[in-house]
Parts: structure tokens; sequence; C-alpha cells
């Protein structure tokens, strides 16, 4: 099936304690992008990737590092979160990324307190 | 940049119409139109490229007006199932690998 898969579901975790949220995708997709979603403000763009070792800052990349070693794998790094990083996370990949739809993972909820 | 959703909410009765407006203050290259329910992941719709464009089936459909700064999804006859948040995504210019969205449109179909 064709799907881009995210881990861990959920995940708290205390302020600055690094974590990795995984995310991989079976579509040999070249494109691949994070987001998060806050009430009332949609999703917002972290970083994104056009393919294996490029990758770019979204709109909101303060806090984060990401990398792309491989095509499928785009983990989501938080070297010391903070409360503020409270959110909803949502890994996605396209075909090539301009002009083409996205699929997304099913999320990952991180609380940090 | 985000594009503008309208209305914010909506609650319909089955089988009335719906139309969710996308309003950018510049040209795009794109609108992407999905539909996220409540504790799930955003599912694509439809993207609509070329200015004057109308696209999707007999209940749910899209338009691109003409100057490529507007789009409109249409829902027809609405069902219980269509209820959920749904978010235009929007690409401005070429060359660019950003896809912003708007801040969604909660859509509440009562039996």
């Amino acid at each position: 099936e064709a799907q881009v898969t995210q881990n861990p579901r959920y995940l708290i975790t205390v302020t600055g304690k690094k974590l990795t949220v995984t995310c991989s995708q079976n579509m040999n997709h070249e494109y691949m992008s994070w987001y998060r979603q806050d009430p009332g403000l949609g999703l917002r763009q972290i970083y994104y990737s056009m393919n294996v070792e490029v990758t770019d800052k979204g709109d909101v990349p303060e806090g984060y590092k990401v990398s792309r070693k491989e095509k499928r794998n785009f983990p989501l790094i938080l070297e010391s979160p903070s409360p503020n990083q409270t959110s909803l996370y949502f890994c996605a990949s396209s075909l090539k990324g301009q002009g083409t739809g996205y699929t997304f993972g099913s999320g990952t909820r991180l609380t940090v307190v | 940049q985000q594009p503008v959703q309208s209305p914010q909410a909506v609650i319909l009765r089955e089988g009335e119409d719906a139309v969710i407006n996308c309003s950018s203050s510049k040209a795009l290259y794109s609108v992407h139109w999905y539909r996220q329910k409540h504790g799930e992941a955003p599912v694509f719709l439809m993207i609509l490229l070329k200015g004057g464009e109308q696209k999707g089936h007999e209940k749910i459909s899209a338009s691109f007006n003409e100057k490529k700064q507007q789009s409109s999804l249409y829902l027809t006859a609405s069902q219980l199932s269509y209820s959920g948040t749904y978010f235009c995504g929007t690409e401005i210019g070429t060359g660019g690998f950003k896809t912003i969205f708007g801040a969604g449109t909660r859509l509440f179909v009562k039996a």
C-alpha cells in the first residue's frame, strides 16, 4: 500500500531532551516536507526536501533540523524542544513537489512539558 | 502570503450545497484542495494548474479563476461523510517548492 509512515503517533517529552520523529514513504517520491498544525493557523511548513541531500527552510524552521540521506526517509529532529513546539506534526510527500498533490502521514502529536 | 479561506465554518443539512473560497493576493502556480477529518491526516482531493480550469466529479468540484488568484471548491448535495475541515494549499510562481495552506474551513453536515 502506498503510504507515508510517521513514528511515533504520540510523544510526551521534557524541555531540552533531543528527539527525532521519523518519516518514510514507499512511493519513490522526490519531494518530502514537514508541517506543523496548530488550531486556527492551519498547516505551516517547517522544512522541505526536493531530493536526496537537498533541503530548504519553510516558513517556521526555527528549532528544527532535518536530513535527507535516503530518498524514502526524511526525519525531523528537535535538538532542544521547548513548550512552544507542542503541536501536531505531519510529514508529506509528493512525486515532484511542484504541481502535484501531497500524501500525508498519520501525524505525530508532540507535547513538550 | 497565507491564502484567505472563506467561510471559516459552515453547517449544512444533508443534500444542501456549499462553496468554499480560497483567495491569494498574488497569482498562483497551482491550488490544491484537501479534506481533513477530526484526528486524521489531510487527504488530497484535487489540484488545479491552469487559469479558468474546472475539475472534479459531479459532487465535489473546483474552479481556478482566469487570473489565478482565486479558487472555489463546490460541494453538491452534501453527505454526512463530507464533514471535516477543508484546506486549500497554494504554490506561488515557478521554481519554488513551498505550498502554503489556508487556515481551513470547518464543514459540518447534519442529518
